[in-house]
């Protein structure tokens, strides 16, 4: 079993709609949890963080966060083509050096 | 805030040759840096965690005296690729995690090596 899972996609979107970003970890012990943006041929880019249950918004985009099923998500609230890249999930456990496990990531695709 | 540079961008290298990576950060105190490699349509993989003014720590699998690791202040890192071949041709991506922060690691914009 992956450590962090995530659906590889693509999850295609139109413009203007939500898109629901989700992923599951498997060690309970998790403290942190990242969601990176990635562009095709660059560096990841930290979008947000979430380290409490329940949700934490950020302008257009809303993390949520649940212990107890292991499972973080990120919502993005009126998708822009702009927004058309690989997110990637990571988790964190203060016992690990502080080393993030990452997803493989899922292709997002907003549509016109 | 929280900006990391990485220089150079872009690097072509004979094979056998050795070269050298920096990883900046550049508006806030890094004490732990990582370095990562990236393949094609892959995920990231981490190579080496650095700690300022200590040896770095590597995973598994990772030649510490092919790619050699400094973290001489709270700000640098470097990484040396040691006598180059064409599989070590790939997109290589530092971090740093702010002190005292809640762990996030910002990335540098990377670092693509060819070596030919």
């Amino acid at each position: 079993q992956k450590e962090v899972e995530q659906n590889s996609g693509p999850l295609s979107v139109p413009e203007g709609a939500i898109a629901s970003l989700n992923c599951t970890y498997s060690d309970r012990g998790s403290q942190s949890f990242f969601w990176y943006r990635q562009y095709s041929g660059k560096s990841p880019e930290l979008i947000m963080f979430i380290y409490s249950n329940g949700d934490k918004e950020d302008g257009r985009f809303t993390a949520q966060l649940n212990k107890a099923s292991q499972y973080v998500s990120l919502l993005i609230r009126d998708s822009q083509p702009s927004d058309s890249a690989t997110y990637l999930c990571a988790v964190s456990n203060t016992g690990t050096a502080s080393k993030l496990t990452f997803g493989t990531g899922t292709r997002l695709q907003v549509t016109l | 805030g929280a900006v990391v540079s990485q220089h150079p961008s872009r690097v072509i290298c004979k094979s056998g040759t050795s070269v050298k990576i920096e990883c900046r950060s550049l508006d806030f105190q890094a004490t732990t840096m990582f370095w990562y490699r990236q393949f094609p349509k892959q995920s990231l993989m981490l190579m080496a965690t650095s700690n300022e003014g200590s040896k770095a720590t590597y995973e598994q699998g990772v030649e510490k005296d092919k790619f050699l690791i400094n973290h001489a202040s709270l700000t640098l890192s470097t990484l040396t690729v040691t006598s180059a071949h064409p599989e070590d041709s790939s997109f290589y991506i530092c971090s740093a995690r702010r002190s005292g922060g809640s762990g996030e690691q910002y990335f540098g914009p990377g670092t693509r090596l060819t070596v030919t």
